[in-house]
């Protein structure tokens, strides 16, 4: 079993409506968690890192995340086309807290 | 203040050839982790320093990959003879010493093995 899942996606929303990309996870012990934009042919870009339960807001951006079920979410709010890229899910496993990925998300915003 | 800094950012080769790939991690930073993005793999972890020293090779994919860090602001990643299976774009990230972990990547090499 993969350890980190993501809904495969593709999604697709209108402008303006809010976009909601989950993520689950199998490592109990993972602490922090992190959510990764990356545009086609782009590297991966930190958006935001959650690591208490409960909502974490950043702009339009919201992580959410659920210990006990194993959950992390990301809402972005009044999606707009430039929100357009496969979004990544990763969190930290292991003595270093080196970070796994999940396989992303692609997240298309139409005008 | 410059993010991480790879070279070259293409790269295509025949097979057989030997590839090295170069990464200059962001100053301060004491973590780097050399990463494979492909389409049917996602991004793989191959390996990661601390300090420089080489903590996990786990996700190396077999002998033909080496890695080294001779100082705390360069690292290469080798691939010595290249196959076309090697073909992906190779991410290079850094962490510094901070409580949340975060990484930050890169603009990445895409090898082209043919």
């Amino acid at each position: 079993q993969k350890e980190v899942e993501q809904n495969s996606g593709p999604l697709s929303v209108p402008e303006g409506a809010i976009a909601s990309l989950n993520c689950t996870y199998s490592d109990r012990g993972s602490q922090s968690f992190f959510w990764y934009r990356q545009y086609s042919g782009k590297s991966p870009e930190l958006i935001m890192f959650i690591y208490s339960n409960g909502d974490k807001e950043d702009g339009r951006f919201t992580a959410q995340l659920n210990k006990a079920s194993q959950y992390v979410s990301l809402l972005i709010r009044d999606s707009q086309p430039s929100d357009s890229a496969t979004y990544l899910c990763a969190v930290t496993h292991g003595s270093a807290r080196q970070l796994t990925f999940g396989s992303g998300t692609q997240l298309t915003v139409l005008p | 203040d410059a993010g991480v800094i790879q070279s070259p950012r293409h790269e295509v080769t025949e097979m057989g050839q030997e590839v090295t790939l170069r990464c200059k991690p962001i100053s301060g930073h004491d973590y780097l982790f050399w990463y494979r993005q492909t389409m049917m793999r996602g991004l793989e972890l191959l390996i990661y320093f601390n300090n420089n020293v080489p903590i996990d090779d786990s996700g190396m994919p077999e002998d033909r990959f080496s890695a080294k860090m001779p100082n705390a602001s360069f690292s290469t990643l080798k691939i010595q003879p290249s196959e076309p299976r090697d073909s992906a774009v190779y991410f290079c990230a850094s962490r510094g010493a901070g409580i949340s972990y975060e990484q930050y990547f890169g603009p990445g090499t895409r090898l082209t093995v043919t």
